[in-house]
């Protein structure tokens, strides 16, 4: 059995604070790593995959890291907005075992 | 593009009664796949449709079964449903080992 670990649980910051968060996973056999964004009432929506060791991706505000070898990935918000607010799914593999989520929230 | 498409968005069925949901993928996606969402979790892996077979299965039941059309659309049937069975299911398409879409799920509550 696959586990895959989130860290922290849940999240609030104020609007215009930076801000990340964590995945773990199994270090062997890797095979690709997704982060997904989950607002509530709508389907998740893929932020990044990704594939190789070292990758570092971005999209606007939003970056993320990997490290396959110590089996994790780091996701980082800049200038936190409300419309961040939403729960970050990381999933790893071709099935995506996928973690149990960072619930974020942003205050104005 | 309506992008991946479940049918019914809620559905309540009685323990021992069984439910069919439906999926369709995302124009040009051939590969659908299926996850089961209990409270409190992330999504699990039920199962992986391509070229109308399973092609890959997670830890459930034989209770829970699909198909997949040759029009790429999907069902997943659930029989002698159980109440732990209630959860929000979430249909995901892809096209070889690209990323997948996900549908907005059908929530699944059994009494």
């Amino acid at each position: 059995i696959l586990n895959v670990e989130q860290s922290p649980q849940s999240l609030h910051v104020q609007e215009g604070d930076s801000t990340n968060f964590t995945c773990s996973f199994p270090s062997s056999n890797f095979y690709a790593l997704h982060w997904y964004r989950w607002e509530t009432a709508k389907s998740p929506e893929a932020l990044f995959v990704m594939t190789l060791n070292g990758d570092e991706k971005k999209k606007g505000r939003i970056s993320a890291t990997l490290n396959t070898k110590e089996g994790y990935s780091y996701l980082y918000i800049k200038g936190s907005q409300p419309e961040d607010s939403a729960t970050y799914l990381c999933a790893f593999g071709n099935k995506l075992t996928f973690g149990t989520g960072t619930q974020l929230k942003v205050e104005l | 593009d309506a992008g991946v498409t479940q049918s019914p968005t809620h559905l309540i069925k009685t323990r021992g009664q069984q439910v069919t949901l439906r999926c369709s993928p995302k124009s040009g996606h051939d590969t659908v796949s299926w996850y089961q969402q209990a409270l409190g979790q992330g999504p699990q892996f039920i199962f992986q449709y391509y070229e109308e077979e399973e092609r890959q299965r997670g830890n459930f039941p034989d209770r829970f079964s699909g198909h997949q059309f040759p029009n790429y659309s999907s069902e997943l049937n659930v029989n002698a449903l159980l109440l732990g069975d209630s959860a929000l299911y979430l249909c995901a398409s892809s096209s070889a080992h690209n990323e997948q879409y996900f549908g907005p799920g059908t929530r699944l509550t059994v009494t």
